[in-house]
């Protein structure tokens, strides 16, 4: 299996611009995370998927940031406009069908974003 | 609600001695405590689970984890540290509908 797919690997890009970062998840995988990674704010979910549909959206930190996933197999973070502050690295991830009542999540290599 | 608390965000040890990263974690329900190793430029790598199953589990690149509902922690250890441990190792907690919470870290240095 190929793992978790995410690009682009770096962006940089300027203030105002849109950005819109693509996740492949493993085949057969029906939950899908989009985390945020700061040296500030640590690991942070941000939206989490299941079945395609949003199941929790709070950690999205405001309007400008917007999150679909239209099948199965793909999903988009997209940050519109885009600033400083949001230089992370963003992280998808995704997991099984829980056999039990927890699923090991497995995550994608990160796309480094740099908002100049 | 379920998190953990990693204490130290550094631990430096010498190449062959023992490693042993501290996790506690908050639940008022049994939980579901995940160690995860990521290294440099890398996404997160699963290095062992529990779900109650053994409180002593073993996972990849000989570490282990002890559930100690007394202590309510969940440290990993590793006897002999080897160069290519040096990373980042995260403690998470599942709160419930697979959403992990993740501790802040622990960046592991190995010393030769």
């Amino acid at each position: 299996d190929a793992g978790v797919i995410q690009s682009p690997r770096h962006e940089v890009t300027e203030m105002g611009q849109e950005v819109t970062l693509r996740c492949k998840p493993i085949s057969g995988h029906n939950s899908l995370f989009w985390y945020r990674q700061t040296m500030m704010r640590g690991l942070e979910l941000l939206i989490y998927f299941n079945n395609n549909v949003p199941i929790d959206d709070s950690g999205m930190p405001e309007d400008r940031f917007s999150a679909k996933m239209p099948n199965a197999s793909f999903s988009t973070l997209k940050i519109q406009p885009s600033e400083p502050r949001d230089s992370a690295v963003y992280f998808c991830a995704s997991s099984p069908p829980p056999a039990g009542r927890s699923e090991t999540q497995y995550f994608g290599p990160g796309t480094r974003l740099l908002v100049l | 609600a379920q998190s953990v608390t990693q204490l130290g965000s550094h631990v430096s040890v010498s190449e062959g001695a023992l490693v042993l990263l501290r996790c506690n974690y908050s639940s008022s329900v049994p939980p579901y405590l995940f160690w995860y190793v990521q290294y440099p430029n890398q996404g997160l790598q699963l290095l062992l689970k529990y779900t109650s199953a053994a409180t002593l589990v073993k996972g990849i690149n000989g570490f282990e984890a002890e559930f100690k509902k007394s202590e309510t922690s969940f440290h990993l250890t590793k006897p002999s540290a080897h160069m290519s441990d040096a990373a980042e190792y995260f403690c998470a907690v599942d709160r419930g509908g697979n959403q992990f919470y993740f501790g802040t870290g622990t960046s592991l240095t190995v010393i030769p």
